[in-house]
């Protein structure tokens, strides 16, 4: 069974960068079936798809947030990781990474339990 | 981007209910379409992709249809465990987007 499970700071101060990372587990991170997402939820609102890495470092960002994103990934350690800079209030929000299929209809099968990050000085 | 829109945006319902849940793309999609259920405090939990196909361990009372523009899904007999918040999403092209959701309580 996959597992994945974010880590990082709950609390970031305004100007800062907010990093977080999703550790994976019950699958392979190398696998060429999938694209690792960073999905974003902010207090009682919607989801809002930040980004996705691929095992070979490939990536594509939201250009809405393409400006102050940074997804890496370490496949030594099974983890793919979130950069965001410049955050403000905005940026408060439950954060899940999921596991997308990189083929066919590409949906989001698995997701991690989420880690609500609080922008605040 | 694609712009997703769902419809209602709130939905007070019985047990044993028959739900319907619309979403409509801003453009064509094909089936490029999943909808998940989300219960407070969890994370999303897929549902349908393909528009149509049910997840694994879905119970069937789901179900999920259309395709370019307009979608649904429905419930066919609602059940107290799938009081929530219901997105759909669309997998057409980048940035991938999702409709502002639909939540479903109890009447």
């Amino acid at each position: 069974q996959v597992q994945l499970q974010e880590s990082g700071p709950g609390l970031v101060k305004p100007s800062e960068t907010l990093s977080l990372t999703c550790s994976v587990s019950g699958g392979s991170i190398s696998s060429t079936n999938y694209y690792w997402s960073w999905i974003r939820q902010p207090p009682g609102k919607g989801l809002e798809w930040i980004g996705y890495i691929y095992y070979s470092g490939s990536t594509y960002y939201n250009p809405s947030l393409k400006s102050r994103v940074t997804i890496s990934v370490d496949t030594s350690k099974n983890q793919f990781s979130l950069k965001l800079n410049s955050v403000t209030a905005a940026d408060t929000a439950v954060y899940y990474c999921a596991r997308g299929y990189s083929y066919g209809y590409q949906p989001f099968d698995y997701w991690g339990r989420g880690t609500l990050v609080t922008v605040s000085s | 981007d694609i712009q997703l829109t769902q419809s209602p945006s709130f939905l007070s319902a019985s047990v044993g209910d028959r739900v319907t849940i619309t979403c409509r793309a801003s453009q064509g999609i094909s089936s490029y379409l999943a909808w998940y259920q989300q219960k407070p405090g969890k994370a999303p939990k897929l549902l349908i992709y393909a528009a149509s196909t049910l997840q694994s361990g879905v119970p069937s009372r789901f179900s999920g249809s259309g395709s370019g523009t307009e979608f649904t899904l429905t419930i066919s007999s609602l059940q107290p465990e799938d009081f929530a918040t219901y997105y759909c999403q669309q997998l057409s092209s980048y940035p991938r987007t999702f409709g502002q959701g639909t939540k479903v309580e109890i009447k």
